[in-house]
């Protein structure tokens, strides 16, 4: 089984539609990290959780909210989804003691 | 916020040919990390670097945390169609207000022709 899931893996939605993106990892990693890829762009962090107490915002956090429901989970949620918000999403992991991050699959959002 | 250059955007190489890419930026990074990936697929971790000078390689594939601290590069030797894919360099920024936080280039996409 992989270390870092993502579901869903592929999502269509439309214009002012709730939508939430959920991580799960088994690999026991304190940190999680949301991020959003463009074309182009490589990869931007949205939010980050030092712990399930610790919630911070990234470069591009406008728009989106996160829920770290227990260590190994943390979901993104696109309170009124918005067709610039249609990218590929990924969640990783890292330990507190090192700077090494893994990534889950992903999820390709689009939004209409 | 810190900004990583990475070079080339693109490449198009021969099968068996050899490849370069690298990541420089204007600020002093802790660590360099080498990212694959495949299409439809997260990035995989290929080689990670925590210290100055490092040279560190994983099969073919050869890294160098720059002396200055501001460089990396990643070499992949006797380049095969798998090879195919996007190479991202990340680098944790030194200083406190980027602690836990990595970097990432913008991706160097690497064709490989039979």
């Amino acid at each position: 089984d992989a270390d870092v899931t993502q579901t869903p893996r592929n999502r269509i939605t439309k214009t002012g539609k709730r939508i939430m993106l959920e991580c799960s990892q088994t690999k026991g990693h304190d940190r999680m990290y949301w991020y959003r890829q463009d074309p182009g762009l490589g990869l931007r962090l949205i939010y980050y959780s030092f712990d399930v107490k610790d919630i911070n915002k990234g470069e591009i956090s406008d728009g989106y909210s996160v829920s770290r429901q227990a260590q190994a989970k943390f979901s993104l949620s696109l309170e009124s989804a918005i067709p610039n918000q249609t990218a590929l999403y990924f969640c990783a992991t890292s330990e507190s003691s090192t700077d090494t991050q893994y990534f889950g699959p992903g999820t390709r959002l689009t939004v209409l | 916020g810190q900004q990583l250059n990475q070079s080339p955007q693109s490449m198009f190489i021969q099968e068996g040919e050899d490849v370069s890419m690298n990541c420089t930026s204007s600020s002093i990074f802790n660590t360099w990390l080498w990212y694959k990936q495949d299409p439809g697929e997260g990035p995989v971790l290929l080689i990670a670097l925590y210290k100055a000078g490092e040279l560190t390689s994983n099969g073919r594939l050869t890294a160098q945390f720059g002396i200055t601290r501001k460089d990396s590069f990643l070499n992949i030797s006797a380049s095969i169609p798998s090879d195919v894919g996007i190479y991202f360099c990340a680098g944790q920024p030194a200083g406190g207000t980027s602690y836990g936080k990595l970097t990432f280039g913008q991706g160097t996409i690497l064709t490989v022709h039979p």
